[in-house]
């Protein structure tokens, strides 16, 4: 079983609106937690990064939350651009080695 | 900016073919990885290496092959390609010191026909 889950698999939004996208992880002991953004046909770039005593990280339009006691983390993206569009990857490091465990991502389309 | 780059954006191989998969990075990174990333999966690694003539096993080795024989540049080997391997195949390197954070290529998209 993965120790990174996100949710949902796929999303269709407007352009302008908001949208929040989830990453559930087992691992443990945590190290850091990253989001990375793939557009279609290009290598992941990272976002945010958070450790243990973060609970929240903005990028510009970008927010990033954590709760390492539920181990939960969201990503939420303000006022969508068509830019947006790509596939968000949540990748959690292990405290011990520095593994990192890659979600399966969410892929987001955002309409005009 | 640490750059990441990958030889070839699209590939298109037969069967049985032997293919190489090549990789630079140009700020002395002493860690380097081979990703392959399919939809529904994400990315899984195949290799990894943290010095120069080193590597490791991923989480998906079989198939594969890879040589380090520079600090720079990593080559990921497909002896004898088959249709399995049809995948996205990305490079990533990292620094062994402070926020370890991996930095990506463009991605390779290999076909196996």
């Amino acid at each position: 079983k993965n120790q990174v889950e996100q949710s949902p698999q796929s999303l269709i939004i407007l352009e302008g609106k908001n949208c929040t996208l989830q990453c559930n992880y087992t691992v443990s002991p945590f190290s850091n937690l990253r989001w990375y953004k793939q557009d279609t046909g290009r290598g992941p770039v990272s976002l945010t990064i958070m450790t243990f005593s973060e609970n929240t990280k903005s990028n510009g339009r970008y927010t990033a939350t954590l709760d390492a006691d539920t181990k939960q983390s969201s990503l939420h993206i303000t006022a969508s651009q068509l830019s947006d569009s790509a596939s968000y990857i949540c990748v959690v490091s292990e405290q011990e080695n520095n593994d990192m465990r890659f979600g399966a991502g969410t892929r987001l389309t955002v309409k005009p | 900016d640490v750059k990441v780059t990958q030889s070839s954006r699209y590939l298109v191989k037969r069967t049985g073919e032997k293919v190489f998969l090549e990789c630079v990075q140009d700020m002395d990174h002493e860690n380097m990885f081979w990703y392959r990333q399919d939809p529904g999966l994400g990315l899984r690694l195949i290799y990894f290496s943290y010095d120069v003539k080193m590597k490791e096993k991923g989480d998906i080795p079989e198939g594969y092959s890879v040589s380090r024989e520079k600090k720079e540049r990593f080559s990921l080997i497909l002896e004898s390609a088959s249709t399995n391997q049809t995948s996205m195949y990305l490079c990533a390197s990292s620094s062994s010191f402070g926020s370890y954070e991996q930095y990506f290529g463009p991605g390779t998209r290999l076909t196996v026909t």
